[in-house]
């Protein structure tokens, strides 16, 4: 496709509970990022993959937090075990080489 | 790691003046300097990018330019009209890395 693709657009989840979050790229290109945006605008880098390798996972709670970007299959980021502060709305981007990255319409997470 | 410090975080103008949004990096490997346009409830969208091989680039009435001595760069929009009301941000990115470092954002309001 000629845009990033973010399913689903809302996402509610309560304390404790599991999200899964999922990312198409455009056609072509080989990297993803995800990005978490929290109510006051920051944008926080979690993780990047270019196709189904990671390449940067330096952002990530690595303790709640996975990722996976396998082939023919849209990219995912999976929340185990919820928490309020995962309230956010996170972002895929993507690109061709690593430069120029075209995000996605977000997913919003909200955990009660 | 990379800190990327923007200014102001809110800014008023009226229609038809221009706008300056400056944003400066602390890492000196970083070579690319996207700006992203949110408006609410919306993706970033890419409005110009500059990388370090030049000083300025110019798009119709948007602008940035780039100090690498002094680690600086900003956004010029001239000629303001309404739809340019949104959150901008500035990010710094370098090869190595791949992920971009956003700015805290800067909230433009256009007034008629």
């Amino acid at each position: 496709g000629e845009e990033v693709a973010q399913t689903p657009k809302h996402l509610v989840r309560g304390e404790g509970q599991k999200a899964k979050l999922y990312c198409a790229p455009i056609k072509g290109h080989s990297y993803v990022f995800w990005y978490q945006q929290v109510l006051k605008n920051e944008f926080k880098f979690l993780i990047s993959f270019q196709n189904e390798n990671v390449f940067d996972e330096t952002g990530m709670p690595k303790e709640r937090f996975s990722a996976k970007c396998l082939p023919n299959s849209p990219c995912s980021l999976e929340i185990q075990a919820t928490k309020l502060e995962d309230s956010a709305v996170y972002f895929c981007a993507s690109s061709r080489n690593t430069d120029t990255q075209y995000f996605g319409p977000g997913t919003r997470l909200t955990v009660l | 790691g990379e800190n990327v410090e923007q200014h102001p975080s809110t800014l008023s103008v009226q229609e038809g003046d221009s706008a300056v949004i400056k944003c400066t990096y602390s890492d000196s490997a970083s070579n690319y300097f996207p700006w992203y346009k949110q408006e609410l409830g919306k993706r970033p969208q890419l409005i110009i990018d500059i990388r370090s091989n030049v000083g300025e680039k110019k798009d119709q009435r948007i602008a940035v330019t780039l100090n690498k001595t002094a680690k600086h760069f900003s956004l010029h929009i001239t000629e303001t009209q309404p739809e340019d009301s949104a959150v901008y941000f500035c990010a710094a990115g370098a090869n190595r890395d791949d992920k971009i470092i956003f700015g805290k954002g800067t909230r433009l309001h256009i007034l008629p």
